[in-house]
C-alpha cells in the first residue's frame, strides 16, 4: 500500500463550478500538509500549506486536513480555465527528511 | 529570474551513454533534491543532500549518482543510461534546518528520453 493515495482521475468540470480533490494516507505521524499545482510541462508549484487538522482558506482555494480520517481535501471555488492542471497532495512528518507525495489528479476546466 | 534552473530542459540520449542534468538554485536553500517523474508513479526521490557535504539515497538511486558541487548547484547523472530511465526529472529545494513549515520548490523539470 502506498503511503499516499491519490486518485488520478482525470476530472472535467465546467466553469465556474467547485471542484474537490481528495488524497488519504496510511501514516499518523504526517503533520504537514501540501498542495501543488503543475501545469503542462513545468514544474510543482506550491499551492496551499497546512499544518495538522483544519481548513485554511485562500481566495477560491480552500484545503482541509481530517487527521482522524487520514484524508485531506483541496476545494476550488468558482473553478477557471485557468486552474487546469494537475494537483499533487504532499505530505511530511514533524521529523524526518522525506516529503510523499500523490500521484496527482489531472482537472481540466472547460470554458 | 527564475529561482530554480535546470539545464538541459530536453534531451535525447542513446543507452549506455553517461547524462548529467544540472540544477541551481538562486533560494539560498541548504537542502536540495532530486525527483523522477513517471505517469501513474507520480513524483519519486532519487537522492538528496542537506549540505555540500551531506549526500543521501532516495527511494530509487540504483543507477543514479549525484555531486553537490556547492550550496547552489546539484547534478545528477546517470552513468550508463537505459531506457526505464526516460522520465521527466525534478530539482527542488527547501530550507530546511528543521523548520516545521519546511516546503519544496521545484525547477522546471528536465525531459530524458534514452533510445
Amino acid at each position: 500500500q502506498k503511503e499516499v493515495e491519490q486518485d488520478p482521475g482525470p476530472l472535467s468540470v465546467p466553469e465556474g463550478a467547485i471542484v474537490s480533490l481528495n488524497c488519504t494516507y496510511s501514516n499518523s505521524a504526517f503533520q504537514y500538509f501540501m498542495w501543488y499545482r503543475q501545469y503542462s510541462r513545468k514544474g510543482p508549484e506550491l499551492l496551499m500549506y497546512t499544518y495538522s487538522s483544519g481548513n485554511k482558506e485562500d481566495g477560491r482555494f480552500t484545503a482541509q486536513v481530517d487527521k482522524s480520517s487520514k484524508y485531506i481535501s483541496l476545494f476550488i471555488r468558482d473553478s477557471q480555465p485557468s486552474d487546469s492542471a494537475t494537483y499533487l497532495c504532499a505530505m511530511r512528518m514533524r521529523t524526518g527528511n522525506q516529503f510523499y507525495f500523490g500521484t496527482g489528479t489531472s482537472l481540466t476546466v472547460i470554458p | 529570474d527564475a529561482d530554480v534552473t535546470q539545464t538541459p530542459r530536453n534531451r535525447i540520449t542513446k543507452t549506455g551513454k553517461r547524462i548529467m542534468l544540472e540544477c541551481s538554485q538562486t533560494k539560498g536553500h541548504d537542502r536540495m533534491y532530486w525527483y523522477r517523474q513517471d505517469p501513474g508513479l507520480g513524483l519519486r526521490l532519487i537522492y538528496y543532500s542537506f549540505d555540500v557535504k551531506d549526500i543521501n539515497k532516495g527511494e530509487i538511486s540504483d543507477g543514479y549518482s549525484v555531486s553537490r558541487q556547492a550550496q547552489a548547484k546539484f547534478s545528477l547523472s546517470l552513468e550508463s543510461a537505459i531506457p526505464n530511465q526516460t522520465a521527466l526529472y525534478f530539482c527542488a529545494t527547501s530550507v530546511g534546518g528543521g523548520m516545521g513549515t519546511d516546503t519544496q520548490y521545484f525547477g522546471p523539470g528536465t525531459r530524458l528520453t534514452v533510445l
